[in-house]
């Protein structure tokens, strides 16, 4: 069973669109969460990072977490073409060495159609 | 705009020649990464670098590759002999400590002939 599996899609939608991604993972030691955004060929672009379990919100952007099912989600409200890029779910232990030690997801590609 | 600067954007290479990627920070920070994407393949993590030592690296950063911080202030991954699967993009990231999120930049797009 891989750490953590995300959708890769593609992912389709109209503008204005609610969308949800979502990451499901299987080593309870994680305790860290990010939400990454990656447009091609450019490095990962952090949008949201959460540590405890609930929601947390940032414009049009919430991250949500649900640690006893081990399952994290992003959702963007009123979806704009210039969201379109690949999303990557990120995680990561709590410790002093592996603490910042990320484990990725496969990445969802999203396409924001006008 | 990335707080991490890379160069080259692009190197390609001959397999069994040395690489030396680079990373700057735009501020100083204690905490450095190396992560590697082969195309169409997931973000993995290869080494993480705190006050001028390794502080944990994966399976991946086996004895062909190092990691120094020269003269303070660039960040290198050196990988010694390259082999095709080396190709890849290489990201260099900074943190604030310990459990905190991380800056990605730009990357560094390798390609091995």
């Amino acid at each position: 069973q891989k750490e953590v599996e995300q959708d890769p899609g593609p992912l389709s939608v109209p503008e204005g669109a609610i969308v949800s991604l979502n990451c499901t993972y299987s080593n309870s030691a994680f305790q860290y969460f990010m939400w990454y955004r990656q447009y091609s060929r450019k490095g990962p672009e952090l949008l949201m990072y959460t540590y405890s379990s609930g929601n947390k919100e940032d414009g049009r952007f919430t991250a949500q977490v649900d640690k006893s099912s081990k399952y994290i989600s992003l959702f963007i409200r009123d979806s704009q073409p210039s969201d379109s890029a690949t999303y990557l779910c990120a995680m990561s232990a709590k410790g002093e060495t592996s603490g910042s030690r990320l484990t990725f997801g496969e990445g969802t590609q999203l396409t924001v159609n006008p | 705009e990335p707080e991490v600067t890379q160069t080259p954007s692009h190197q390609v290479t001959q397999m069994g020649q040395e690489v030396i990627l680079r990373c700057v920070p735009i501020s100083n920070h204690l905490y450095f990464y190396w992560y590697r994407q082969i195309l169409g393949q997931k973000v993995e993590f290869l080494v993480s670098f705190y006050n001028n030592e390794i502080s944990e690296k994966s399976e991946i950063f086996d004895d062909q590759f190092s990691v120094e911080r020269p003269d303070g202030s660039n960040f290198t991954l050196k990988i010694r002999s390259t082999k095709l699967e080396d190709s890849a993009m290489y990201f260099c990231a900074r943190g604030r400590g310990t459990n905190s999120p991380l800056h990605f930049g730009n990357g560094t797009r390798l390609t091995v002939t």
